[in-house]
């Protein structure tokens, strides 16, 4: 069964906005990652965020964690054409990923 | 190799043909997954390995998917009777323990005609 659900379904922007997705579960975690597919089959690690954690950065990626609500943030900046993707949080459960069925973004350039 | 390596990249057969999907994880990663995704949807979860044990295998639809990773490292996936509706890409994953970044393959493209 899936864990997480991501809000939009998809996403168009212009190149150089920022995208916020966004990312409800369930059942209460350990931790929450992010991951993005390139149309094809890979998924890319992006960050991983502890319970304990309310907020991260990698780069230009910005990710909140509220417990209390059981949902996450993934934030964009000065999004690039390149960052057109799908991106799927995960969340533990018994210590497995369960993905959500992704936010499509496009970038237009 | 460096990364997961998952073979065949792609499959078709005929329904009602029994089929074998293999793994094979990174080196030392004591974590496996095996997860199914159809086009458009989120991978759906089948089954974790934590060393050559299934930790959890209740993503598996049903009895005609098995999973073995007899040493701790190789996985296959198996399908038996396939069916149509088992169409997708089965996509396998390998992390050094349990929930934490995992690394993906690129998955098997399995067509059931």
């Amino acid at each position: 069964s899936q864990q997480g659900e991501e809000d939009p379904q998809a996403l168009s922007i212009q190149e150089g906005e920022n995208a916020t997705m966004n990312c409800s579960y369930k059942t209460s975690i350990n931790n929450l990652q992010w991951y993005r597919q390139n149309s094809g089959r890979g998924l890319v690690h992006l960050i991983l965020i502890r319970s304990n954690e309310r907020e991260k950065h990698s780069g230009r990626l910005r990710v909140t964690l509220d417990t209390s609500k059981k949902s996450s943030s993934l934030l964009i900046t000065a999004s690039r054409a390149a960052d057109t993707a799908s991106y799927f949080c995960a969340t533990d459960d018994n210590n497995d990923m369960r993905f959500g069925a992704g936010t499509r973004l496009t970038v237009k350039p | 190799g460096a990364g997961v390596s998952q073979t065949p990249s792609n499959k078709v057969t005929e329904k009602g043909k029994y089929v074998e999907l293999r793994c094979d994880p990174i080196s030392g990663h004591t974590a496996l997954y095996w997860y199914r995704q159809s086009l458009g949807q989120g991978p759906e979860f089948l089954i974790y390995f934590q060393g050559t044990g299934a930790a959890d295998d209740s993503g598996l639809p049903n009895d005609r998917f098995f999973a073995v990773r007899p040493e701790g490292s190789v996985s296959t996936l198996k399908i038996q009777r396939t069916e149509r509706g088992d169409s997708a890409v089965y996509l396998c994953a390998s992390s050094p323990v349990g929930y934490t970044e995992a690394f993906f393959g690129q998955g098997t493209r399995l067509t059931v005609v």
